[in-house]
């Protein structure tokens, strides 16, 4: 069975740094892109980025872009995400998914990111 | 990015059926047959019901199903459940720059 389980999520001031990791089982995790998707408070889902299974393709959201730092360890079966300069609107639960046939077959059950002073 | 537009509600009786829309551009929806929805209920993670505009994963009721016409791609819930009111989302491939884009999300209420 897949599990894709986050972590790392916590209270930040604006302007800091969090990481955030989704340890992944229950399949071949080098065999699939991965993605971070997002989920603000009440609010709608947002694609924030994507790695390639083998981690060289590399995509983010303008919202982040040049901010935060996706990668993947596939000795590890881990994804992460490096976020930094953290805003206000950046505070949302963090989904990992793993991308199948361009769509997101698994989810985690998100991290929360909370971002104030 | 630009979100996808979907209407913000849409509601049925139990039995109906109900079609949710998700309107993009020529350069999401309508040039790639990668849209996808999701079902998510309060306080859960999303679940994939439709991947490439029609496609159903295994375990996804028959009572799903999704369609495209240029731009504008739908999901069609028929015979209508308690357990079908959840906040629904579409998605689409948008190339190599954009990757993917969601819609605003549905809120589905049955009656």
């Amino acid at each position: 069975e897949v599990h894709l389980v986050e972590s790392g999520g916590g209270l930040v001031q604006p302007g800091g740094s969090l990481s955030l990791s989704c340890a992944a089982s229950g399949f071949t995790f080098s065999d699939h892109p991965m993605h971070w998707v997002r989920q603000a408070p009440g609010k709608g889902l947002e694609y924030v980025s994507a790695i390639s299974s083998d981690g060289g393709n590399i995509y983010y959201a303008n919202s982040v872009k040049g901010r935060f730092t996706i990668s993947r360890d596939n000795s590890k079966n881990t994804l992460y995400l490096q976020m930094g300069s953290l805003r206000a609107e950046d505070m949302a639960v963090y989904y990992c998914a793993r991308s199948w046939r361009h769509a997101y077959d698994h989810w985690g059950q998100g991290t929360l990111v909370t971002v104030s002073s | 990015q630009s979100a996808l537009t979907q209407p913000p509600s849409a509601s049925g009786s139990p039995g109906q059926s109900v079609t949710i829309s998700c309107t993009g551009t020529s350069s999401d929806i309508g040039g790639y047959n990668y849209v996808s929805w999701y079902q998510q209920h309060p306080g859960k993670a999303p679940k994939l019901m439709i991947h490439e505009v029609n496609k159903r994963p295994s375990g996804v009721p028959d009572r799903f199903s999704g369609s495209k016409s240029g731009n504008t791609a739908s999901l069609t819930v028929s015979g209508l459940q308690a357990e079908d009111e959840a906040d629904y989302y579409c998605n689409s491939y948008a190339g190599t720059n954009n990757l993917r884009v969601f819609g605003g999300g549905t809120k589905l209420t049955v009656l």
